[in-house]
């Protein structure tokens, strides 16, 4: 069955940086655009960043275009996300989402927290 | 503006039925767009329920009961959550989402309670 387990969360100080990582398995990873989706606590869904297949194309957010960086590698089944310059905003529960080929988002991980804070 | 606006709450009785709108910002059209709608319950990340372009080029997700159904409403600019025979269990908060200048959106969402 489709898993997908994030990781890396945690507290960082403002301005610091973190690198989340989505464990996927279950499917051939290869072959998707994968997602990253974050709430704040209490708050809505935000989309993140998408990465093509082939890791060809990627789009940001502008909230955090230059900021963070999507990218994959597909021999370990692994997605990240690159988080630079972090702010006290950008708290919340990221999430990695697997898109089908019409652009659902079928499967979502748990999610991990970060936390910005000094 | 925010591009897509959905109603902060909506109350319903069980075995009633909700319709849970978002609306596209002015200059959007919504006949453009395939409008996306996903069910987040407390604690859990969210749930694909459907997909919706038209009675043509829409899709349930896997498990979605058929009480869900998608439309929308050209005259309102709005994408449409048909919810039927309201259960309990289909107390959650509701996004909708949309592919808009490059960048997925969702709206704010809709806390559906069911009493």
């Amino acid at each position: 069955q489709v898993q997908l387990v994030e990781s890396g969360g945690g507290v960082v100080q403002p301005g610091r940086s973190l690198r989340l990582s989505c464990a996927a398995s279950g499917f051939t990873f290869s072959s998707y655009g994968m997602h990253w989706v974050r709430q704040a606590p209490g708050k809505g869904l935000e989309w993140m960043a998408v990465i093509s297949d082939d890791g060809s194309k990627k789009y940001y957010a502008d909230s955090v275009k230059g900021r963070f960086t999507i990218s994959r590698d597909s021999p370990r089944n692994t997605l990240y996300l690159q988080m630079n310059s972090l702010r006290a905003e950008d708290t919340a529960v990221y999430y990695c989402a697997k898109e089908t080929n019409w652009n659902d988002f079928d499967y979502w991980g748990q999610g991990t927290l970060v936390t910005v804070s000094s | 503006q925010a591009v897509l606006t959905q109603p902060a709450s909506l109350s319903a009785s069980p075995g009633a039925s909700a319709s849970l709108t978002c609306t596209l910002r002015s200059g959007i059209n919504v006949g453009s767009y395939r409008i996306y709608w996903y069910q987040q319950k407390p604690g859990s990340p969210p749930q694909f329920l459907l997909r919706y372009n038209s009675d043509s080029d829409k899709q349930q997700g896997s498990g979605v009961p058929s009480r869900f159904s998608g439309s929308k409403d050209a005259s309102a600019n709005a994408g449409i959550l048909l919810i039927s025979g309201l259960q309990s269990e289909d107390e959650a908060d509701y996004y909708c989402m949309i592919w808009h200048s490059s960048a997925w959106v969702f709206g704010g969402g809709t806390k559906l309670t069911v009493l």
